[in-house]
């Protein structure tokens, strides 16, 4: 049973570019959530998404994010006309459900860098 | 407001000693409380997880604590070695929809 699988583990973008990151969730898994760390600071919750539904995205920026958890395929985050200030790890992990006693699996995550 | 605070920011230990970190929380109402280790570059494992009943859980040299009444917990590791060096994050999940609090991590240098 493989882990959490994020693609790319390393993506370089120039301003005004789009990034999209995907992740896979562990078999079985239909709860996503999605977090982004900048460099020495903690991990920030983003968006949590059930498969084809958004359940929470108060963490996520009101513009130029998106993300997608599609019944068939793995979850998107979009970022659109990126900035310098979006380059962070992207780190994706799933659960088995959406209690918060269900332990979830982190993914390697994405290095996103914005030049 | 919810938050989970850490301490040290960061430590340097000698391999072989012991060390304890520390976690304070204000998530309420509180549901259970992790100890994630995360290795440079890698996604968090988790190491432990307790629930408000639960006071204390050990795997192997790591052992965390927890006093719900004070909103404390603490990680403490025993005879360290060089692969301790990594982040170790403090998460703190409350109940009634998805809370889940991160802390900012203690960062364990080992040294040789």
């Amino acid at each position: 049973n493989a882990g959490v699988m994020q693609n790319p583990r390393h993506l370089v973008r120039r301003r005004g570019q789009e990034a999209r990151l995907r992740c896979s969730p562990m078999k079985g898994h239909s709860h996503v959530y999605w977090y982004r760390q900048l460099p020495e600071e903690g991990l920030k919750f983003m968006v949590y998404l059930q498969k084809e539904n958004i359940i929470d995205e108060s963490g996520m920026p009101k513009e130029r994010f998106s993300a997608e958890f599609p019944k068939e395929g793995p979850s998107i985050l979009r970022i659109q006309q990126v900035v310098r200030g979006d380059s962070a790890a992207y780190f994706c992990a799933s659960s088995l459900n959406g209690q918060t006693d269900t332990e979830a699996f982190f993914g390697q995550g994405t290095r996103l860098t914005v030049v | 407001k919810n938050q989970v605070e850490q301490s040290p920011q960061s430590l340097i230990i000698l391999e072989g000693k012991n060390c304890t970190l520390q976690c304070n929380y204000t998530v309420s109402p509180f549901s259970n409380l992790r100890w994630y280790k995360q290795d440079t570059g890698r996604g968090p494992v988790s190491l432990t997880i307790m629930t408000f009943s639960e006071n204390t859980k050990s795997n192997g040299r790591y052992t965390a604590t927890l006093d719900a009444d004070t909103k404390q917990s603490s990680l403490h590791i025993t005879a360290s070695q060089l692969s301790d060096s990594a982040s170790y994050i403090c998460v703190v999940s409350g109940t009634g929809g998805f809370k889940t609090i991160f802390g900012a991590g203690t960062r364990l240098f080992v040294k040789a």
